[in-house]
């Protein structure tokens, strides 16, 4: 149990066009939804926390007009990156958490979406 | 506030050897949540193993087991008999027991190497 995906796992885009990824909790109602960036050889650096159905919480020094956040059911966040540059390039990976059922307590972390801006 | 720190950028360990990865943080909570997870090259993070503070006792699962020393702040992975597939980056992670505070706070990493 306990299994989070997301899509697509690979995007490449041209700069100043908007890419979104999406993250579902697969067997379970997820609480609060998180998406991280990571640079690589780095560590995970969160971007934001998301509640179903209300606006999501940005971690200090994140654009959030850049970087639109969505959490329109307890199943689905999404992530849009708007006007995309190349320094946007990165992996960026979503978790869920839920109060409740096979994901209480603890955060499970979809498999991750490499962005790569030309 | 918070933080996580892991001094050992990078480990090796000869395969079926024991190996210890370090794990420090700082808080001034009573209780809260440490984990260990495992990214392997495919990048999906991977729970190895979690501690409760208010648990005196260490936790353990199957080859991964943990020295967690409450007063020191010290949060140490210890895998025995090391396996090649155990080569990954390794991160701690703190999180407070507070309610409406999930985040996790990260360590930036031991990269394991399991030599043949």
């Amino acid at each position: 149990g306990a299994v989070v995906s997301q899509h697509p796992s690979r995007v490449i885009c041209k700069s100043g066009t908007s890419v979104k990824i999406e993250c579902r909790s697969l067997d379970f109602q997820a609480t609060t939804m998180f998406w991280y960036r990571q640079f690589p050889k780095q560590s995970l650096m969160l971007m934001a926390t998301s509640n179903e159905g209300s606006k999501a919480t940005y971690e200090q020094g994140v654009e959030k007009d850049k970087f639109l956040i969505n959490h329109a059911s307890l199943t689905l966040s999404t992530l849009t990156v708007t006007s995309a540059h190349p320094e946007d390039s990165s992996f960026y990976i979503c978790s869920a958490y839920s109060l409740a059922g096979a994901a209480y307590n603890e955060q499970f972390f979809g498999p991750g979406t490499r962005l790569t801006v030309l | 506030a918070q933080t996580v720190t892991q001094s050992q950028p990078e480990m090796s360990v000869q395969e079926a050897e024991t190996v210890t990865l370090s794990c420090t943080y700082d808080t001034s909570e009573s209780d809260y949540y440490l984990f260990w997870y495992k990214q392997p090259p495919s990048r999906q993070m991977i729970l190895v193993i979690r501690q409760e503070a208010y648990k005196q006792q260490n936790a353990t699962e199957n080859r991964f087991s943990v020295n967690f020393q409450k007063a020191a702040k010290s949060f140490s992975l210890k895998i025995s008999d090391s396996q090649l597939g155990d080569a990954a980056m390794y991160f701690c992670a703190y999180r407070r027991v507070a309610s409406g505070t999930y985040k996790y706070i990260f360590g930036t990493g031991t990269r394991l190497k399991v030599l043949a």
